[in-house]
């Protein structure tokens, strides 16, 4: 089946470590992005990347890196420079087209919690 | 002002109720919209993509009014699994940035 694998689902990190989340989808889609959800809040951009070796800072970055050295595969590292990490972190992926993309899917997301 | 900007309710409506959310955004050239649905703790699921001419699939029914620039969604006849978050989301797309924005969301509860 197709679509989008995002692990661990729960990770806990001691402050001051930074640790990697994975990211990988099999709908051959070109883009990617990387959102962070709080409690009671909506979704905020932290980064996102329309092709391969090739990513934009969104609305969120510092703290945050990210690389896209395959299509499939689009990983986040949370830094120990990202104050507040603990949240529920969603990956999520699109055909692009140039009119506009198509719609987003997601995976099932990662909740970090600092401890 | 907030690109994408919702009501977060929450709207406790009664079975078998119509309810309609609206969902307003600042950048005019954007070229896609979606309602996306959210359940506790889990991820967002594509409910409906919205179309210049206005979309329906089964209670629910989507708008856009570029003019206003808003859009809209209506569910008529409720049922209890409707029960959700329903964000409202937009691509600016071809206007140069290709990405999805989220507004916060609007809490539901259908009441039995």
């Amino acid at each position: 089946d197709g679509g989008i694998t995002q692990s661990p689902k729960y990770l806990f990190r001691k402050e001051g470590q930074n640790v990697t989340l994975s990211c990988e989808q099999n709908l051959n889609h070109d883009a990617m992005y990387w959102y962070r959800q709080d409690p009671g809040q909506g979704l905020r951009l932290i980064y996102y990347s329309q092709i391969v070796n090739d990513f934009q800072k969104g609305d969120i970055a510092e703290g945050y890196s990210v690389s896209r050295e395959k299509k499939e595969s689009f990983p986040l590292t949370v830094t120990s420079a990202q104050k507040n990490p603990t949240a529920f972190y969603l990956c999520a992926s699109s055909i692009r087209r140039d009119f506009g993309n198509t719609e987003a899917f997601f995976g099932q997301g990662t909740r970090l919690t600092v401890v | 002002r907030k690109e994408v900007e919702q009501d977060p309710g929450p709207f406790n409506v009664p079975e078998g109720a119509t309810v309609a959310f609206n969902c307003t955004y600042s950048n005019s050239a954007s070229q896609s919209f979606f309602w996306y649905r959210q359940d506790c703790r889990k991820e967002p699921k594509l409910l409906m993509s919205v179309y210049s001419s206005g979309n329906e699939d089964g209670r629910f029914t989507a708008q856009l009014n570029r003019a206003s620039q808003y859009i809209s969604l209506l569910i008529r006849d409720s049922k209890l699994s409707d029960s959700a978050t329903y964000l409202c989301v937009v691509n600016p797309g071809a206007s140069g940035t290709y990405k999805y924005i989220f507004g916060t969301g609007t809490r539901l509860k259908v009441l039995a």
